[in-house]
């Protein structure tokens, strides 16, 4: 299958700063990434839609200020989170999907655990 | 809005035993697919089996196996032959439909322990 790569896989910054996540396809081109936020055993909350070229598509209830998402380039994707409070810590995890043979299929990264002190 | 349930938030089976999870899910859409992902204590979700609505016969996966009843909105995962490794927690989720936009909607999950 195809290959997400999310960087970093943890991180822990002070409260007020940002901290930015970077999610790569190693191996095909993802036209459409899709960023989530899941808290502890819980379920995978969808937070916004990119497409390459485009600005991100929030969910309802997402702060598109505090949440900035960049799809610059068919494999790569960021997700920044700005001037991040403890509210913030979760476990963030992005997915992508490709065109053609790839259909509908929503490959995974890693996730990256942040914790904001 | 699609929505998806899965009612068993915690479920457990014997090594070499089957277990069955559930998920039933709303949709007007007529075209769409249904997946069971799996993660472990990893947390990378995994693909487990897909599912295309258009098509009656159920996906199978080796030990893995659906039961879709499109008209009753349900789409419950068979593990048969259960192995430690399959100690996890599994989310079923529906994609596509009209503007299909590629995002997954997610079940709340359930945590599956196998016991040796």
């Amino acid at each position: 299958g195809a290959v997400v790569s999310q960087h970093p896989s943890w991180v822990i910054c002070k409260s007020g700063t940002s901290v930015k996540i970077e999610c790569r396809s190693l191996d095909f081109q993802a036209t459409t990434m899709f960023w989530y936020r899941q808290f502890p055993k819980q379920s995978l909350m969808l937070m916004a839609t990119s497409n390459e070229g485009s600005k991100a598509t929030y969910e309802q209830g997402v702060e598109k200020d505090k949440f900035l998402i960049n799809h610059a380039s068919l494999t790569l994707s960021t997700l920044t989170v700005t001037s991040a409070h403890p509210e913030d810590s979760s476990f963030y995890i992005c997915s992508a999907r490709g065109p053609g043979q790839w259909g509908t299929e929503a490959f995974f990264g890693q996730g990256t655990r942040l914790t904001v002190v | 809005a699609q929505t998806v349930t899965q009612s068993q938030p915690e479920m457990s089976v014997q090594e070499a035993e089957t277990v069955t999870l559930s998920c039933t899910y709303d949709t007007s859409e007529n075209n769409y697919y249904l997946f069971w992902y799996k993660q472990p204590p990893s947390r990378q979700m995994i693909l487990v089996i897909r599912q295309e609505a258009y098509k009656q016969q159920n996906a199978t996966e080796n030990r893995f196996s659906v039961n879709f009843q499109k008209a009753a909105k349900s789409f419950s995962l068979k593990i048969s032959d259960s192995q430690l490794g399959d100690t996890a927690m599994y989310f079923c989720a529906f994609g596509g439909g009209s503007g299909n936009t590629g995002k997954l909607i997610f079940g709340q999950g359930t945590t599956l322990q196998v016991k040796p």
